[in-house]
Parts: C-alpha cells; sequence; structure tokens
C-alpha cells in the first residue's frame, strides 16, 4: 500500500531563510506527487505537482520540488521565506492505475519568524 | 475558477444527531471525495464519487454514507453523529480519472459534536 511521511510536523525557519519540507513516499511504483497548502481557516490549494516529464518543478509562490526516484523523495523548497508563507503544508501521491485514491501526509505546520 | 462550495462552515450538533454536510462543485468534475481533517493525522478519505449515483469507500467511512444524486452534490450524511466524529470535514473535486488531476477543496466544514 502506499504511504507518505512528511519528516517534522512543526518547521520554523527566520524571514528570508531557506524553507525545506520533506516529503518521503513509499509506492512500487513512482505515484503522481502533489503538495498542497492550507491557510488558516481555508481548504487546500495545490502549489505544484509531478506526473511525468522534468523531475524539478516549480509552483505559485516561489516555491519548487524536486522528485529523486532514488531516494522515493518529493521535499519542496522555497530560497526565501516570506512571512505570508506561514501555513500548514501536506504532501500527496496518487497512484498511475487510476483508482481516484490521493494518500496525504499528516503535514507539517510552517511558522517564519521575523 | 474552479469553486468547491460547502454550505456550512461551522456546525455544532448533538450525539445521535442526524448530520448533513453539502457540498456543491460548478465546473462539471465528475470526482468528487470528502476527507476528514485531524490534527497529526493529516486527511483521511472517507468516501468518494467518480459519478452520479457511484459511490466508494474511502480509508475511513464507519459511521458515514454519501449521496451523489447530481453530478454537482456530493452530500456526506451521519446517521447518528458521535463525539468521536468531531473533525474538519473537506470536499473536494477533479476531473481526471487517471489520478494526475489536481483536487480542489472547498474550505473545510467543523463539526462539533456535543
Amino acid at each position: 500500500a502506499q504511504s507518505v511521511t512528511q519528516l517534522g510536523s512543526h518547521v520554523s525557519v527566520s524571514e528570508g531563510a531557506l524553507v525545506l519540507l520533506r516529503c518521503n513516499y513509499s509506492s512500487s511504483v513512482p505515484p503522481y506527487l502533489f503538495w498542497y497548502v492550507q491557510y488558516p481557516n481555508q481548504g487546500l490549494q495545490l502549489l505544484l505537482k509531478y506526473t511525468t516529464g522534468a523531475t524539478l518543478v516549480k509552483g505559485i509562490n516561489g516555491f519548487e520540488a524536486e522528485f529523486k526516484k532514488s531516494e522515493t523523495s518529493f521535499h519542496l523548497t522555497k530560497p526565501s521565506a516570506h512571512m505570508s508563507d506561514a501555513a500548514e503544508y501536506f504532501c500527496a501521491v496518487s497512484d498511475t492505475s487510476g483508482t481516484y485514491k490521493y494518500i496525504f501526509g499528516t503535514g507539517t505546520r510552517l511558522k517564519v519568524l521575523a | 475558477d474552479v469553486k468547491v462550495t460547502q454550505s456550512s462552515r461551522y456546525l455544532v450538533k448533538r450525539t445521535g444527531e442526524k448530520v448533513f454536510l453539502e457540498c456543491v462543485q460548478d465546473m462539471d468534475h465528475e470526482n468528487m471525495f470528502w476527507y476528514r481533517q485531524d490534527p497529526g493525522l493529516g486527511l483521511r478519505l472517507i468516501y468518494f464519487s467518480y459519478d452520479v449515483k457511484m459511490k466508494e469507500k474511502g480509508d475511513i467511512p464507519e459511521g458515514y454514507s454519501v449521496s451523489r444524486e447530481k453530478k454537482e452534490r456530493f452530500s456526506l450524511i451521519l446517521e447518528s453523529a458521535s463525539t468521536n466524529q468531531t473533525s474538519m470535514y473537506l470536499c473536494a473535486s477533479s476531473t481526471s480519472g487517471t489520478g494526475a488531476g489536481e483536487l480542489f477543496f472547498g474550505e473545510g466544514s467543523r463539526l462539533t459534536v456535543l
């Protein structure tokens, strides 16, 4: 069965510092991979996704993620944190066989310090 | 823009009451989902539907049922609410049948069962 592991339920960074949120997945075949963001009292919105092709994926708000098959990872990065990046971030996978199931990680809450 | 609307943002119900959570999407998506979000557990799939009148159990269907009589509307029903169903409920929709599609989320319905 597929699973997603997000290391660190809470991450704090200073404004202007690098943001690195970690995501590892387990799957017998490379799945589709997603990062979603949830701002307080809102639903989730897509930051970026990897399906096929280039393994470095750029998303909204300056975020990017790299799919590394050998490490089964899909870590999310942003070179310079902004106060508005404070939110909860979820990594998710879906399998490629069309079963409609998306598996979410437990989330990482990002705090940005002034 | 795709819009997924959940009818109630906040609900307070008593144990044993029947609860209806309504979700409507306006972009003609085939797939609709109900997730439950709890701190430290991420999002867990309750039910999903890939067509009108079609439904499939997710990972935690016990105590819940769903209805999809029209393509745009997907309802989650708690037949007899219990305190352990106090949670945030998120509805989502997507258009792809391959698992590569983005999930579009509503803003969530926070249910408290007393």
